[in-house]
């Protein structure tokens, strides 16, 4: 298995409290990506990151900010969680050639 | 854009019973593609990829898909069926430019159950 963890792995929050989500990989992998998995939608690419401080946005990235200081950290921040926020959240890492990505175990916020 | 459709939503199944799960997907240039499981409360495993070469490719767990170009299919089969292949099925296509090295992001279809019974 890839090293990846993503910590917390759950968490319950309340509306409009600020949220940040921890992605750490022990792969040396150069790129990170942070998914939502939702039924019926998927996953759906919030934010991802080419390099150390280099990162863009992905198709849902409204209310979600992204940092990565670090090759192995990329962290995911709700600036003020929604209930519409509510998901799994999932980090994955690649080497870019083939884009075949690989999984960290998610985190499971809840926005009440 | 890319796209990705995964035609059936739910998979139900009996043991020991072949099972093919659909998938097509839309793409403007050359493709890498995947299938990924996820078992209950667990994250996306890599089953098998196309990247090049032969049409068919063997994965984990006897899965086996077949690319098909001109159907801009990618659907994935196993002849026989297990209790513990019960699990959620994505399939996913990442574009590439002329080089081979992809644009860095890879598009989901919205997942297949498969269920297999006893």
């Amino acid at each position: 298995d890839a090293g990846i963890t993503q910590s917390p792995r759950h968490k319950v929050t309340e509306t409009g409290t600020p949220v940040t989500l921890r992605c750490h990989q022990t792969e040396n992998h150069r790129y990170m990506y942070w998914y939502r998995q939702d039924p019926g939608h998927g996953l759906r690419l919030i934010h991802y990151s080419y390099g150390v401080k280099d990162t863009d946005k992905g198709e849902v990235s409204d209310g979600y900010s992204v940092s990565r200081s670090k090759t192995e950290d990329f962290l995911l921040t709700l600036e003020s969680a929604t209930s519409s926020q509510t998901s799994v959240y999932f980090c994955a890492i690649s080497e870019i050639k083939y884009n075949e990505q690989y999984f960290g175990p998610g985190t499971r916020l809840t926005v009440t | 854009a890319q796209s990705v459709t995964q035609l059936d939503s739910q998979v139900p199944v009996f043991e020991e019973a072949p099972v093919e799960l659909r998938c097509n997907y839309s793409s403007s240039v050359s493709v890498y593609l995947f299938w990924y499981v996820q078992y209950p409360n667990q994250g996306l495993q890599l089953l098998l990829k196309y990247l090049s070469g032969s049409t068919l490719v063997k994965g984990i767990n006897g899965f086996e898909a077949e690319f098909n170009k001109s159907q801009t299919s990618f659907h994935l089969r196993k002849p026989s069926v297990h209790i513990s292949d019960t699990a959620e099925y994505f399939c996913a296509v990442s574009d590439f430019q002329a080089g081979g090295t992809s644009y860095g992001k890879l598009t989901f279809g919205q997942g297949t159950i498969l269920t297999v019974h006893p």
